[in-house]
């Protein structure tokens, strides 16, 4: 069986605060490692999909980094504003590049104002 | 708006009656999964189609679940004789990947099911 986890399960931070989560999915057979956001009622969103060692994305205040040889990656969000309290997900396509995702359990982040 | 949609948003029904949703994914996109939430777990898979093939079903799936995706467009999900153990977000999502590039899976807003 293939796991993905993420810590920590829950995070409660002060607006401006700058947050970090981890993934930690297995090293071998790796194809990818999605990132996404889920806000209540709303869909998931994806905000990064990562492939090479040592990648680091950026979408504004978020960032990701990928280690797929320790199998792990972190999620940084600088300057937290009430708008990011959400689930964040990570995935990891466990049988080619495009099949089925497994997911890890999510990180509840809440900001406060 | 050309995102995934899902109907029915919310479904409440009696245990033992059948329930079917309908995933409608982004037109161009061939590929199209399932996955179940429940509470304080993260999305687990269920079964992808590519185009109207359906290409996989998970152990979870049991015989009381069905899925089908006509002519390669939109999708639908029945559950027969639906227990309280069905209760859960029931997410659809679609994609243009195939080979080796991966690409993003797009999400509906899912369909919360509860079963009383």
């Amino acid at each position: 069986i293939l796991n993905v986890e993420q810590s920590p399960q829950s995070l409660h931070v002060q607006e401006g605060d700058s947050t970090n989560f981890t993934c930690s999915f297995p090293s071998s057979n790796f194809y990818a490692l999605h990132w996404y956001r889920w806000e209540t009622a709303k869909s998931p969103e994806a905000l990064f999909v990562m492939t090479l060692n040592g990648d680091e994305k950026k979408k504004g205040r978020i960032s990701a980094t990928l280690n797929t040889k320790e199998g792990y990656s972190y999620l940084y969000i600088k300057g937290s504003q009430p708008e990011d309290s959400a689930t964040y997900l990570c995935a990891f396509p466990i049988t080619g590049a495009n099949s089925k995702l497994t997911f890890g359990k999510g990180i509840t982040l809440s900001v406060r104002p | 708006d050309t995102g995934v949609s899902q109907n029915p948003r919310h479904k409440i029904t009696k245990r033992g009656q059948n329930v079917t949703f309908r995933c409608d994914p982004i037109s161009e996109h061939n590929r199209l999964y399932w996955y179940r939430q429940t509470l304080g777990q993260g999305p687990e898979f269920l079964t992808y189609f590519q185009n109207e093939a359906q290409l996989e079903k998970s152990r979870l799936l049991s015989d009381r679940f069905s899925a089908e995706r006509p002519k390669g467009s939109f999708s639908t999900l029945e559950i027969q004789r639906t227990e309280q153990g069905d209760s859960a977000m029931y997410l659809c999502a679609s994609s243009t990947g195939l080979g080796m590039v991966p690409y993003e899976q797009y999400f509906g807003p899912g369909t919360r099911l509860t079963v009383t």
